[in-house]
């Protein structure tokens, strides 16, 4: 089992519509969470950290379920400008320090 | 605040060629890491160095690829021979500290082995 996974996609959303991703992670003593916004041809940015008491952030709410071990994304009044992959990133092991990213999520917000 | 430079941009070479990328990252930033992204995943991590030291180069192929990191600042990756599985981005990137803080990517080099 890869030790973070998330759905490809793509997802193709019309403007103004609301869109979640999930993301799940296989080893329960991971600590950190984050999502990272990646655009076409460019380099991954920050977009949130996934507090465990979730956190929102404008139109873009992260949670996290460590008794399911999954790190939830929802954006809500879908921008064109959202389109991107969203990539979930975890530290898989604790203590260690180490941050692992997902394959990421494409979204396409279409007009 | 100068962001995280890479150079160079575009790298084109045949197999069992040898090819070096370099890193400068954010000034003052303690940590630097060298991803590698394959087309369609997701970063994958080559090496950690917390100032001129390694913290982790667990996913580093050691015998085609070496990395350094000259008195805590600048780094190199390099690749002697390079295999076709080579071709992908090589992003660098550094943070304040060590562990779960916010990483600062560079534009990466786009490697393509022939």
């Amino acid at each position: 089992r890869k030790e973070v996974e998330q759905d490809p996609g793509p997802f193709n959303v019309p403007e103004g519509a609301t869109v979640a991703f999930n993301c799940t992670y296989s080893n329960s003593a991971s600590q950190s969470f984050f999502w990272y916004r990646q655009d076409c041809r460019k380099e991954p940015k920050l977009l949130m950290s996934v507090y465990s008491s979730g956190n929102e952030d404008g139109r873009f709410t992260a949670q996290l379920n460590r008794a399911s071990q999954y790190i939830s994304l929802l954006i809500r009044d879908s921008k064109l400008s959202d389109s991107a992959t969203y990539l979930c990133v975890v530290n898989p092991r604790g203590s260690a320090r180490q941050l692992t990213f997902g394959s990421g999520t494409q979204l396409t917000v279409l007009p | 605040e100068a962001g995280v430079a890479q150079s160079p941009r575009y790298k084109i070479i045949e197999k069992r060629q040898s090819v070096a990328f370099w890193c400068n990252p954010i000034s003052g930033h303690a940590t630097l890491y060298w991803y590698q992204q394959i087309l369609g995943q997701g970063p994958k991590l080559l090496i950690q160095f917390q100032n001129n030291g390694v913290v982790d180069d667990s996913q580093l192929p050691k015998d085609r690829f070496s990395a350094e990191r000259l008195k805590g600042v600048d780094s190199t990756l390099k690749i002697q021979p390079a295999k076709l599985e080579d071709s992908a981005v090589y992003l660098c990137a550094s943070s304040r500290g060590q562990g779960n803080e916010k990483l600062f990517f560079g534009s990466g080099t786009q490697l393509s082995v022939l």
